[in-house]
């Protein structure tokens, strides 16, 4: 069965730090690739997919991810991270032959300090 | 309407009570998903529908657990017999189409507390 795998459940940085989110899957097929944002009190919304082509992928505010097929990861990235950062990140794979059903990780809650 | 729309925000019921949870799409979107949140944990996939039919309801947890779509439209969840552990966010999102997780615009959610 597809699982995603988010290595950290909580970090901590500072304004302006940068900040990587770990993020791995298991399906061996094709698949799609997302990252979603759930700020405190907000539902969640897409913060950038991967589906074909470059494997870096620009989202929004700032946002990056990076598909390594051979690593099976996807990893998010932002180089100055701001307090309104402050939220919780979910990876999310949806295989080609899976409808629109997506698998999502565990979340990872990010606080960032002032 | 403008958004994914569910009802109601919260819910309380004492555990061996029946739920109904429902969930209204953007107009027009043919598939629309149901998710369970939990504390601490991810999103845990548990049926789809595109149009009325459900392909996929392999999440489902239970025989507790069901769901319905009409005209394309309303969908609702009913958790019979509620347990404790049934306790989470129920999340709906609505698509333009099944394919590929594209275009999803995710619900509120309702939270559902059973004591």
């Amino acid at each position: 069965a597809q699982s995603v795998s988010q290595h950290n459940h909580h970090v901590i940085l500072s304004e302006a730090a940068s900040l990587e989110l770990g993020c791995n899957y298991s399906y061996g097929g094709t698949v799609n690739l997302f990252w979603y944002v759930q700020y405190p009190g907000q539902h969640l919304q897409l913060l950038l997919k991967y589906f074909s082509g470059d494997p870096l992928v620009k989202g929004i505010k700032g946002f990056e991810a990076e598909f390594i097929k051979s690593k099976f990861s996807f990893n998010l990235r932002k180089p100055s991270v701001q307090w309104s950062d402050t939220a919780e990140y979910f990876c999310a794979v949806n295989a080609n032959n899976q409808g629109g059903k997506l698998i999502f990780g565990q979340g990872t809650e990010l606080s960032v300090k002032p | 309407g403008a958004g994914v729309s569910q009802s109601p925000s919260n819910k309380v019921t004492e555990k061996g009570k029946d739920v109904e949870l429902r969930c209204d799409p953007i107009s027009g979107h043919t598939a629309l998903y149901w998710y369970r949140q939990s504390l601490g944990q991810g999103l845990e996939f548990l049926i789809y529908f595109q149009g009325n039919s459900a392909p996929d309801k392999s999440g489902l947890p239970s025989d507790r657990f069901s769901a319905e779509r009409t005209g394309g439209s309303v969908s609702t969840l009913t958790i019979q017999r509620t347990q404790q552990e049934d306790s989470a966010v129920y999340l709906c999102a609505s698509s333009l189409y099944p394919g590929q997780g594209l275009g999803y615009t995710f619900g509120s959610g309702t939270r559902l507390t059973v004591v």
